[in-house]
């Protein structure tokens, strides 16, 4: 049974750095074609893909957020953090993290989300 | 990395089809079939409906149908059913340097 659970701050504060950790089950992120991705949602607004990690240590990023952004992999712990630099307000969010794999191209499980809020 | 253009809304009776477009580009939609539909709920996280243009999970029910031309493509709903309200995202994979884009979303509303 694939599971992945998302856990970090709930408030940040503008011009920290957030960090989030995503804890998943059931598949190894070793085995090749496995990835993990971290996608978010501002309240009411649409998905946002963020970063993604693969296998073999590949790491992928959104053009327009690459340079605020950290993707790692903790392969023994069945972990994966993304951290995410200067955060403002625009970034309030519920992120996701989801497994995807290179064969498929799609997003098969997701976790349930964690709500983010950046303020003062 | 712009996103995908859907329309933000679309609605039919219940037993009634409904189709929502999805607008990409030659460097996504047009350039790979890998585009894929998720249904979103409120309050939940997004669920896989349609997967590599047309093909369907396990699990979904066969009113779910996609298709794509060109840089477009359309998710249909058949026989549409009150639990089918939701928001429905296009994606598709965008190469190595981009690598992945979300749609804009669409709200379907079950009249």
């Amino acid at each position: 049974q694939v599971t992945l659970r998302e856990s970090g701050p709930a408030l940040v504060k503008p011009t920290q750095t957030l960090t989030l950790t995503c804890t998943f089950s059931g598949f190894s992120l070793s085995t090749s074609g496995m990835c993990v991705s971290w996608i978010r949602q501002p309240p009411g607004k649409a998905l946002e893909w963020l970063a993604l990690i693969d296998w073999d240590d590949d790491k992928y990023y959104s053009t327009s957020l690459k340079t605020r952004l950290t993707i790692s992999k903790d392969t023994s712990k069945n972990q994966v953090v993304l951290t995410m630099t200067n955060m403002d307000p625009v970034d309030t969010a519920t992120y996701y993290c989801a497994r995807f794999r290179v064969e498929t191209y799609y997003f098969d499980y997701w976790g349930q989300g964690t709500l983010v809020t950046v303020s003062s | 990395q712009s996103a995908l253009t859907q329309p933000p809304s679309a609605s039919g009776s219940p037993g009634q089809s409904v189709t929502i477009s999805c607008t990409g580009t030659s460097s996504d939609v047009g350039g790979y079939n890998y585009v894929s539909w998720y249904q979103q709920h409120p309050g939940k996280a997004p669920k896989l409906m349609i997967y590599e243009v047309s093909k369907r999970p396990s699990g979904v029910p066969d009113r779910f149908s996609g298709s794509k031309s060109g840089n477009t493509a359309s998710l249909t709903v058949s026989g549409l059913q009150a639990e089918d309200e939701a928001d429905y995202y296009c994606s598709s994979y965008a190469g190595s340097n981009n690598f992945y884009v979300f749609g804009t979303g669409t709200k379907v509303t079950v009249l």
